[in-house]
Parts: C-alpha cells; structure tokens; sequence
C-alpha cells in the first residue's frame, strides 16, 4: 500500500451507467488529483484540488465530475462515458510547498475501467 | 508550457549491468522539479527520485542516479546493477515552480526489460 488507495480497482461499466472512483489518502496532503493514463499516451492532468477546492480542470468532458468533500477524499463521478475512456485513472495526492522526497507525490494503484 | 520528451520506447538490459534511461525537457520557468517513476505491471507509480533545478549535485536514491545537465534540458535516469524486478515502465516527469509546483507533465515512458 502506498498510503493512497483507490477503489475500485477494476470497473466495468455500459455507456448508460453511472458510477464513481474513490480515492483516499491518510498522509496529511493537502492536494488531490486525478489522472488518466490511455495506452500509448502520456498520463494526462485531469483535475486538481488544492485544500479541497478545484483549482485546474484540463478541459476535460462534463461526463468526468470529481468531487473533493474533504483533504483525504477525492471521487470521480461517471456518467455516460465513451469506449474511448477506457483507461487507467490514477488518483495521486501532495503536500503543497513540499515535493520533495515523503511529501512528493504520492499515487494510488489506479482504477483501471472499461467501457462497454 | 512544459514538456517532457523520451525519446526510448523500449530497452533491454542484461541482469546486473547498468542502464541509462533518456529524458529531455523544456520550460521557460527558471525553477522547476523533476521526477522519475517507476510503473510495474500493477499500474501503481512509485516514486523513484527528484532533482530540483537548483541542486548543485546529482540526486542518487540508492541504485538510481539522475545525471542532471541543465544547459542541455536533460535529466537521465541511471540504474545501477539491473535486476530483474526493474522490468517495468518508467516515467520521466516534470512540475513548475521546483518544491512549490504542483502539476506534473510527463513524458511518454519507457519500457525497461531486464534480461537474466
């Protein structure tokens, strides 16, 4: 366990299907983010949460809704996805101020989801 | 904007040699952090080492090394004594603002195979 964990960590969903991502950490960060890792492409920034609030969305979809109700707990909530979603999202937190060494980023193993 | 550039898709390396990963970037920013991770099979990034653009010396991690050279935008990752459990993808990244920046870009990957 990397102290960040997400779940679950295999999903398969229809295109109609709602569901959501939960990402969790315990380390004191005060930073979430999500991102998504297609095959053959570089991870892609998706959203960032400073302190709780949202302070990047790299145009993503409006079909991706995150969600940060606290410091430790980032969802991902999808609605009507494309097969071209399929990827692995990849949840990471930090501490602001402090990349360097235990407080750099730290990610979770990853949700790997499918859309059928 | 940043950009991470690696320029190897795949490598093989024999068990217990040395392997050089290659990593080039570009930023306007004048301090900035860079980062390799390691991503096996399971998905999860692990943190391997950081050099800030300030540093005056190579960062080393144990069997890693970073051979930083900031004239020419290049941060190398150098394993030492390859084993077998370093087959995996890594992850040559990068954020703005050194310690301080929280976005981090990356580059495409590389895939490294450890031959026994």
């Amino acid at each position: 366990e990397t102290g960040v964990t997400q779940t679950p960590r295999h999903l398969v969903m229809g295109m109609t299907n709602k569901k959501s991502l939960k990402c969790e950490q315990h380390l004191g960060h005060n930073a979430m983010y999500w991102y998504k890792q297609s095959a053959k492409k570089p991870l892609e920034l998706m959203f960032v949460y400073n302190f709780k609030e949202q302070t990047e969305n790299n145009s993503v979809p409006s079909r991706f809704s995150p969600e940060c109700p606290n410091s430790s707990h980032l969802f991902l909530h999808l609605h009507t996805l494309q097969p071209e979603d399929s990827a692995l999202y990849l949840c990471a937190s930090s501490l602001l101020g402090r990349l360097r060494g235990d407080y750099g980023y730290t990610f979770g193993s990853g949700t790997r989801l499918t859309v059928v | 904007a940043q950009k991470i550039t690696q320029t190897q898709p795949g490598m093989f390396v024999q068990e217990k040699e040395a392997v050089t990963l290659d990593c080039t970037y570009d930023t306007s920013d004048p301090s900035y952090g860079l980062f390799w991770y390691k991503q096996p099979s399971s998905g999860e990034m692990i943190f391997l080492i950081y050099q800030g653009s300030y540093d005056q010396q190579n960062a080393t991690e144990g069997r890693y090394s970073l051979n930083f050279q900031k004239a020419r935008k290049s941060a190398n990752l150098v394993i030492s004594a390859s084993q077998l459990g370093d087959s995996a993808m890594y992850f040559c990244a990068m954020t703005p603002s050194g310690e301080y920046g929280n976005k981090l870009v990356f580059g495409a990957g590389t895939i490294l195979r450890v031959k026994s």
